[in-house]
């Protein structure tokens, strides 16, 4: 497989589960990130993780909780989401957290609802 | 004021058309510069970076006016396929702070 590989595509879960998004990259990147896209906004930085250490936490409540195990994975774990979590949740990673002048690569992202 | 401004559209236009995009950004420490397009219900994809002197990729040509604090898009003889949503992307070098516009719609049609 190439590029930034995300699953699952689509996820329906309750308020009270527990689930988790993983995403992989199959580029040697350096950096991960975890995008926010909610309808007519822009995306919304979540997480960073340059070299597996975790570098960014933008204000992202704890129901969120990203774990990074190596730099090619990357996961999302969710549990007790509200109905305003609904979102599509993209993964992306860059060669260099530090040095972003080559873009980001997205995943095709996770369509999340919160039922 | 936003941090990265864009017009949200939509813009119209009819095939063979050229149609501008202008994003303006609030921070002049900002360092790299993109701009990326998204397809309906897709994830974004990177059309291109846009340098200091300009940049030029067949039929798009991106500038960057750095005192101003704006970066443009100006996409020649439109396609359908050009119908898409125009992001504009500000990154900020060691702080690992990107920046997304809101977007702009694009509607190409026959």
């Amino acid at each position: 497989e190439t590029g930034v590989t995300q699953t699952p595509r689509h996820l329906v879960m309750g308020m009270t589960n527990k689930k988790s998004l993983k995403c992989e990259q199959h580029l040697g990147h350096n950096a991960m990130y975890w995008y926010k896209q909610s309808a007519k906004k822009p995306l919304e930085l979540m997480f960073v993780y340059n070299f597996k250490e975790q570098t960014e936490n933008n204000s992202v409540p704890s129901r969120f909780s990203p774990e990074c195990p190596n730099s090619s994975h990357l996961f999302l774990h969710l549990h007790t989401l509200q109905p305003e979590d609904s979102a599509l949740y993209l993964c992306a990673s860059s060669q260099d957290g530090q040095r972003i002048n080559y873009g980001y690569t997205f995943g095709s992202g996770t369509r999340l609802t919160v039922v | 004021r936003k941090e990265v401004e864009q017009d949200p559209g939509p813009f119209n236009v009819p095939e063979g058309a050229t149609v501008a995009f202008n994003c303006t950004y609030s921070n002049s420490a900002s360092q790299s510069f993109f701009w990326y397009r998204q397809d309906c219900r897709k994830e974004p994809k990177l059309l291109m970076s846009v340098y200091s002197s300009g940049n030029e990729d067949g039929r798009f040509t991106a500038q960057l006016n750095r005192a101003s604090q704006y970066i443009s898009l100006l996409i020649r003889d439109s396609k359908l396929s050009d119908s898409a949503t125009y992001l504009c992307v500000v990154a900020f070098t060691g702080g690992f702070k990107t920046i997304f516009g809101a977007g702009t719609r694009l509607f190409v049609k026959a």
